[in-house]
């Protein structure tokens, strides 16, 4: 089984639907991250949490919220779906007790809003 | 601000050809570097990753990068492309200040047989 799971992998969602993508990770992390790729600009980080209690907004968080119900869970919420939000979503985990260290991807969710 | 710049976004090599793809990064303190690889309908693998020591870092796959504090620079290479490296590469800077990774906008490779 992946470490960071990612859940849909796929999804088309309708204008206006609310839509949650899900993130699991068994790494034991307490690091987790939503990022949103798009084709020529990369990867942007959307929100990060560092803990349960701690969450905070990245470059690109309008329209979007997260939960962070455990430690090895962190959703991504779109309140109300719009088409630019078509993207391919990534959440990635690292581990502050390990200095230095990199981030861990799941899959991606590819999620198209119609 | 930090940030980082690939300025390639598309590149073509024979296989068997050299490859160099580039990373500029802006970062305010010491930089900690980062290369990804991403397949078609994958996520990102760590490639290598630079923190500090030896400027020329080997990776998987037979990578290499070399970190140039004068030049913000962090320039991925391979002696030998294969045609299994096709791919979407990204460079990244993280760093103890931020605990976030910012990425670069990718170089997309293609390899002709």
């Amino acid at each position: 089984d992946a470490d960071v799971t990612q859940t849909p992998r796929n999804r088309i969602t309708k204008t206006g639907k609310r839509i949650m993508l899900e993130c699991s990770q068994t790494k034991g992390h307490d690091r987790m991250y939503w990022y949103r790729q798009d084709p020529g600009l990369g990867l942007r980080l959307i929100y990060y949490s560092f803990d349960v209690k701690d969450i905070n907004k990245g470059e690109i968080s309008d329209g979007y919220s997260v939960s962070r119900q455990a430690q090895a869970k962190f959703s991504l919420s779109l309140e109300s779906a719009i088409p630019n939000q078509t993207a391919l979503y990534f959440c990635a985990t690292s581990d502050s007790d390990i200095p230095n260290t990199e981030a861990f991807f799941g899959q991606g969710t590819r999620l198209t809003v119609v | 601000a930090q940030s980082v710049t690939q300025p390639d976004i598309h590149i073509t090599v024979s296989e068997g050809a050299s490859l160099e793809l580039r990373c500029n990064y802006s970062y305010g303190a010491t930089p900690y570097l980062f290369w990804y690889v991403q397949s078609p309908g994958q996520g990102l693998q760590l490639l290598l990753k630079y923190f500090s020591g030896d400027t020329l870092v080997q990776g998987i796959k037979g990578f290499e990068a070399e970190f140039k504090r004068s030049q913000s620079s962090f320039n991925l290479r391979k002696p030998s492309v294969h045609w299994s490296d096709a791919a979407e590469y990204f460079c990244a800077v993280g760093g103890s200040g931020t605990y976030k990774y910012i990425f670069g906008t990718g170089t997309r490779l293609k390899v002709l047989a």
